[in-house]
């Protein structure tokens, strides 16, 4: 199993440019995530999905768009970079929504907006 | 709102010396927490995690962690660091309930002196 796959690694967008970071998992996992982590941050929910079609916002939605047509990939849009958004982003997956349930981690995908 | 308190950001200590990462959490009900690494580039792995029983949790790598409800504490601990050690470390918990979403600290980093 490759687990959790992210890309593109790395991807530099200019200001009002629109990109979308692709994740995909192998795990069967109905639960994923999209965090991002700033530097001296924890990493903050951006959005989360509870299986295909299913979609709900977290803690920092703003800015970005996903949808969930498939269980194994869960893409994250950004219609208009803004320097804010510049960050690491992390893309996670768990096998259901138990609070003990172990969340898996793509590598991340650096992104710069200038 | 839950939260999670790492109030170490670097930490140094010797190869070959003990080392304890400190977490506090706020919440109130029954805490699941975590414990995750992370390595250079690289995306988080879980070292750990708490939900119920005994308090004293091992995890891999050699560490382990102690739940303490009466000091709301769940501090990270290995009686003997490698260099391979060196890396950032998260804690975070769980909600119960509602899609295994997790709020992480701000993380600590750290250096392993040869």
């Amino acid at each position: 199993n490759a687990g959790v796959t992210q890309t593109p690694k790395f991807r530099i967008l200019k200001i009002g440019q629109s990109m979308t970071l692709q994740c995909t998992q192998d795990m069967n996992h109905n639960y994923m995530y999209w965090y991002r982590q700033d530097p001296g941050m924890g990493l903050k929910l951006i959005y989360y999905s509870v299986g295909a079609g299913i979609t709900d916002k977290g803690e920092v939605p703003n800015g970005y768009n996903v949808s969930r047509s498939t269980t194994e990939d869960f893409p994250l849009r950004l219609e208009l970079a803004a320097p804010s958004q510049t960050s690491v982003y992390f893309c996670a997956s768990s096998g259901s929504s138990g609070s003990e349930e172990t969340q898996y981690f793509g590598p991340g995908t650096r992104l710069l907006v200038l | 709102a839950q939260s999670v308190t790492q109030p170490d950001i670097h930490i140094t200590v010797s190869e070959g010396a003990s080392l304890e990462l400190r977490c506090n959490y706020s919440y109130g009900a029954t805490p699941y927490l975590f414990w995750y690494v992370q390595s250079p580039g690289q995306g988080l792995q879980l070292l750990l995690k708490y939900f119920s029983g005994d308090t004293l949790v091992q995890g891999i790598k050699g560490f382990e962690a102690e739940f303490k409800r009466s000091q709301s504490s769940f501090n990270l601990r290995k009686p003997s660091v490698h260099w391979s050690d060196a890396a950032e470390y998260f804690c975070a918990v769980g909600l119960t309930g509602g899609g295994n979403k997790l709020t992480f600290g701000t993380g600590t980093q750290l250096k392993v002196e040869l």
